[in-house]
């Protein structure tokens, strides 16, 4: 069966250290990945999308990797802040899915001083 | 900020009532989605939508029901609420896709936390 793995574990890091974040998927051929900062009591928001022909993705402090041999993608954030702490998703599309996106259970990053 | 709202972000109801959560965005966007999610879980996907009079059920089997009506409108409806409904339900949409094909990213409201007592 389809699945979308992440740490449901939180990371507790330091502030001015790399959190960095997984996303493992089986049975699954996605068309693209996405991220999205989920804060306690509100939607998501969406972060970063990288494509399946894409190796890797920056914004500002965030960069995201995929691997689809390895079925896997790594969301970083350099100089990790406390204002970073929040729940991260990863997201999968599908080509021929019309347009769904399926959703992991998230990883929660605490960030401290 | 995105411009997709939410109401009510709360309700406490008593069990068989009917009750209606409303989205609305103001973005133009013909995709719009409702997910459910429960405390530490993931988002499934109840309800979506392509457009006006177009809905769609999702992944998760839900007894809700939707309509689209109005592109900027779109509301989901409990004909009688059970305890086992209580849950953080979040409306999406989406914006056309890009340059190079799909993207589909999505747009969130606040959610509307349901209680079912």
């Amino acid at each position: 069966s389809q699945k979308i793995e992440q740490n449901s574990e939180a990371l507790n890091i330091q502030e001015g250290k790399t959190a960095t974040l997984t996303c493992n998927y089986t049975n699954y051929s996605p068309a693209y990945l996405q991220w999205y900062r989920q804060d306690p009591g509100r939607g998501p928001v969406f972060l970063l999308l990288i494509r399946e022909n894409e190796k890797e993705k920056r914004k500002e402090r965030l960069k995201v990797t995929f691997d689809t041999t390895l079925k896997q993608s790594l969301f970083h954030i350099t100089a990790s802040q406390p204002a970073d702490s929040a729940t991260y998703l990863c997201a999968l599309g599908v080509s021929g899915t019309a347009s769904k996106l399926t959703f992991g259970t998230g990883t929660r990053l605490q960030v401290t001083l | 900020e995105a411009d997709i709202y939410q109401t009510p972000r709360y309700l406490v109801i008593g069990t068989g009532k009917k009750i209606t959560l409303e989205c609305s965005q103001t973005m133009g966007h013909d995709k719009m989605y409702w997910y459910q999610q429960d405390p530490g879980m993931e988002l499934h996907l109840i309800h979506y939508s392509y457009g006006v009079n177009s809905t769609e059920k999702g992944d998760l089997s839900s007894e809700s029901t939707v309509s689209r009506i109005r592109t900027e409108h779109f509301p989901l409806t409990l004909e009688s609420a059970r305890p086992s409904h209580t849950s953080q339900y979040l409306c999406a949409s989406s914006e056309p896709p890009g340059s190079g094909g799909v993207t589909d990213t999505q747009y969130f409201g606040p959610g509307t936390r349901l209680t079912v007592l």
